[in-house]
């Protein structure tokens, strides 16, 4: 069981490029998010979704998108990157919302010069 | 908006002493408060979820409090262990939404 898999572990990118993290779990959560973790900061809620075809905006939506076609799979999209986005992302998921425990990936850590 | 904030930032204890981390939160409609714990490099596990009728809740070693009215959770860690150094986050659940604090990171030295 390899609960919540987040690819690349690690990325650089040049300012106004785009690029797109993944997160797949296989778990069957219906509930998924996505956070940025910067230092002091603690996490912030960038996208979630309730289920495939829903996605609603958290509390740092912008500069990201986000789809969710299938139950299994939650990328979260850069679409031109910028210094101010440099941090390390996670992606979480749970059974039943935010209600319930969340389970994480080990997070995707990004550097945008 | 929710507010969470949580002090020390970092605590440092000898082994075997009793390990206790602070949470506040500023709105009181919350629908749970969750504890977290993170290692270098690594995601969050979760460690306690408690709901918001719930006074208290304890896994092991572990237990935490939480007192809905004045905005307080406490997590307690009785006879701290070298492998208990981690970074503490709480966070709270409403409107759909996780608010996390920014953490205490903690040191338990041999």
């Amino acid at each position: 069981n390899a609960g919540v898999t987040q690819t690349p572990k690690f990325q650089v990118l040049k300012t106004g490029q785009s690029m797109t993290l993944q997160c797949a779990q296989d778990m069957n959560h219906e509930y998924m998010s996505w956070y940025r973790q910067d230092p002091g900061m603690g996490l912030r809620l960038i996208h979630y979704s309730v289920g495939a075809g829903i996605t609603d905006q958290g509390e740092v939506p912008n500069g990201y998108n986000v789809s969710r076609s299938t139950t299994e799979d939650f990328p979260l999209r850069l679409l031109s990157a910028a210094p101010s986005q440099t941090s390390v992302y996670f992606c979480a998921s749970s059974l039943g919302g935010p209600y319930q425990p969340q389970h994480f990936g080990d997070g995707t850590r990004l550097s945008i010069l | 908006k929710q507010e969470v904030t949580q002090i020390p930032a970092a605590l440092s204890v000898p082994e075997g002493e009793n390990l206790v981390l602070n949470c506040s939160f500023t709105d009181s409609a919350i629908y749970n408060l969750q504890w977290f714990r993170q290692d270098p490099g690594k995601g969050l596990t979760s460690l306690l979820l408690i709901q918001s009728s719930q006074r208290e809740q304890t896994s092991g070693r572990l237990n935490a409090s939480l007192d809905k009215s004045s905005g307080r959770s406490t997590l307690y860690i009785a006879a701290s262990q070298p492998g208990d150094s981690a970074t503490y986050l709480c966070a709270v659940s409403n409107d759909y939404k996780l608010s996390f604090g920014a953490g205490t990171t903690v040191t338990v030295r041999a």
